[in-house]
């Protein structure tokens, strides 16, 4: 079955700096790809999506990048402000089933 | 709309007591899931509903029962609770649409079992 990494588990960044996470996936035809944020004591939300036909797709400050041949897509935040601090999961799904394989999550901290 | 529900929001059981948690959601989403949140972790599906009257093993399934008997609940119950099920208990809901696959959580139940 699919299997997601997520790294790094913890990534520290000046504010202001810039944020990458990655993922990797086993399953070559996973097609969609989310990123959830997770706020200390609150319930995830998504935040940024992508299907395996695009290879990119930002929404202000924040980008996700797919790369098909080497199963592996990134969430990239620029500007990265106070309230970004958070953990992030990244995803993977199937068209054939709904349920979407986690990965363990990347606690952003950002440094005043 | 109130989204998804869940209740109780917090709960303290002991060892071989039992439990059911309640999910509710008013976006008539066909798709319905119980995950669980352990410290520093990932989330863990627990059951899935693909459906009224369906229910799925997900990939931690022991020790919890599910039941969709009603589109737009999704209860999961803990028979006989050991500690090793303290844990934050997430449910979340999704269209059954191609292409959106969109989760919508709940607010949480922070379980403990002493």
């Amino acid at each position: 079955g699919e299997n997601v990494e997520q790294h790094p588990s913890t990534l520290s960044v000046q504010e202001g700096d810039s944020a990458v996470i990655k993922c990797t996936y086993s399953d070559s035809a996973s097609n969609y790809f989310p990123w959830y944020k997770q706020e200390l004591g609150k319930r995830p939300q998504l935040i940024i999506d992508i299907r395996s036909n695009v290879g990119e797709k930002k929404d202000q400050r924040i980008a996700v990048t797919l790369n098909k041949t080497a199963k592996h897509f990134s969430l990239h935040i620029t500007e990265t402000q106070p309230e970004d601090s958070a953990v992030y999961f990244c995803a993977a799904a199937l068209d054939s089933n709904y349920q979407l394989i986690w990965g363990a999550g990347t606690k952003l901290i950002i440094k005043p | 709309n109130a989204g998804v529900t869940q209740t109780p929001k917090f709960r303290v059981l002991k060892t071989g007591q039992s439990m059911t948690l309640l999910c509710a959601q008013d976006m008539n989403h066909e798709y319905m899931y119980w995950y669980r949140q352990d410290p520093g972790m990932g989330l863990r599906l627990i059951h899935y509903s693909v459906g009224e009257g369906t229910t799925a093993k997900g990939e931690v399934p022991d020790g919890y029962n599910v039941s969709r008997l009603k589109k737009q609940n999704f209860l999961l119950g803990l028979e006989s609770a050991a500690p090793s099920q303290t844990s934050v208990y997430f449910c979340a809901s999704s269209y059954s649409v191609a292409g959106s696959y969109e989760q919508y959580f709940g607010p949480g139940t922070r379980l403990t079992v002493t």
